[in-house]
C-alpha cells in the first residue's frame, strides 16, 4: 500500500460546482499535511495547510479525520482557473520527509 | 526576490554522458531537497540536505548524486545517464526538515535521456 493515495481523477466539473477529493495516508506518526496545487508543466506550489482544527482560505476548505486517517479539500463555487492537479502532501516528524500523492486532476468546464 | 531557480530548463542527453543540474535558494532556507516527476508516480525524493554540509539518500537515489555547495545551492549529478532517468526535476527547499514546513519548489528541468 502507498503511504499516500490519491484518487487520479480526472473530475470534470461544471463552473460554480463544489467538489471535494480526498487523501489517505497509511501513517499514523504523520504530523504535518498539505495540499499542493501544480498546474500544467509547472511546479507544484502550496494551496494551504491542514490543521488539526480544520481551515478555510475563500472558496477552499481543509479538513483533517486522524480517526480515518485522511485529509480533504472541498473546493466551492469553481472556476475555470482552478484547472489543475492537486497534490496532497504529508510527513511525520520521525521521518523528516515529505511524502506526496500523485496528484488528482480538476477539469472545470464553462 | 527569485525563491528556487533552476538550470537548465530542458536538457537532452544520450544515454552514457554525465550532466549537472543546478539549483539555488535565496530564501536563506536550511533544507533543500531534489525530487524527480513521472507520469503516475508523483514527486518522489531523490537526496535531501538538511542543512549546509548533510546529504542524505531520499527514495530513489541510484544513479545520482549530489553536493550541497552552500547554503543556497544545491546540484544534483547524473554521471552517466540512461533512458530511465528521463523525467522532469524539481528542486525545492524549506526552511527545515519537511517536519511542518512549507516547502518551496523551483520551475524544474525536463531531461530527456536517448
Amino acid at each position: 500500500r502507498k503511504e499516500v493515495e490519491q484518487d487520479p481523477g480526472p473530475f470534470n466539473v461544471p463552473e460554480g460546482a463544489t467538489v471535494a477529493f480526498n487523501c489517505t495516508y497509511s501513517n499514523s506518526a504523520s504530523q504535518s499535511f498539505f495540499w499542493y496545487r501544480q498546474d500544467c508543466r509547472k511546479e507544484p506550489k502550496l494551496l494551504m495547510s491542514v490543521y488539526s482544527s480544520g481551515n478555510e482560505d475563500g472558496r477552499f476548505t481543509a479538513q483533517l479525520n486522524r480517526a480515518s486517517q485522511y485529509i480533504s479539500l472541498l473546493i466551492r463555487d469553481s472556476k475555470l482557473s482552478d484547472s489543475a492537479t492537486y497534490l496532497c502532501a504529508v510527513a511525520s516528524y520521525n521521518t523528516d520527509k515529505l511524502i506526496f500523492g500523485t496528484g488528482t486532476r480538476l477539469q472545470v468546464f464553462p | 526576490n527569485a525563491g528556487v531557480t533552476q538550470t537548465p530548463k530542458f536538457q537532452v542527453l544520450k544515454t552514457g554522458q554525465s550532466m549537472t543540474l543546478q539549483c539555488a535558494q535565496d530564501m536563506n532556507h536550511n533544507s533543500m531537497y531534489w525530487y524527480r516527476q513521472d507520469p503516475g508516480m508523483g514527486l518522489r525524493l531523490i537526496y535531501y540536505s538538511a542543512s549546509e554540509g548533510t546529504t542524505d539518500k531520499g527514495e530513489v537515489p541510484n544513479g545520482y548524486n549530489v553536493s550541497r555547495l552552500n547554503k543556497r545551492e544545491f546540484s544534483l549529478r547524473l554521471e552517466s545517464a540512461a533512458p530511465s532517468q528521463t523525467s522532469v526535476y524539481f528542486c525545492a527547499s524549506s526552511e527545515r526538515l519537511a517536519g511542518g514546513d512549507e516547502q518551496y519548489f523551483g520551475p524544474g528541468t525536463r531531461l530527456t535521456v536517448t
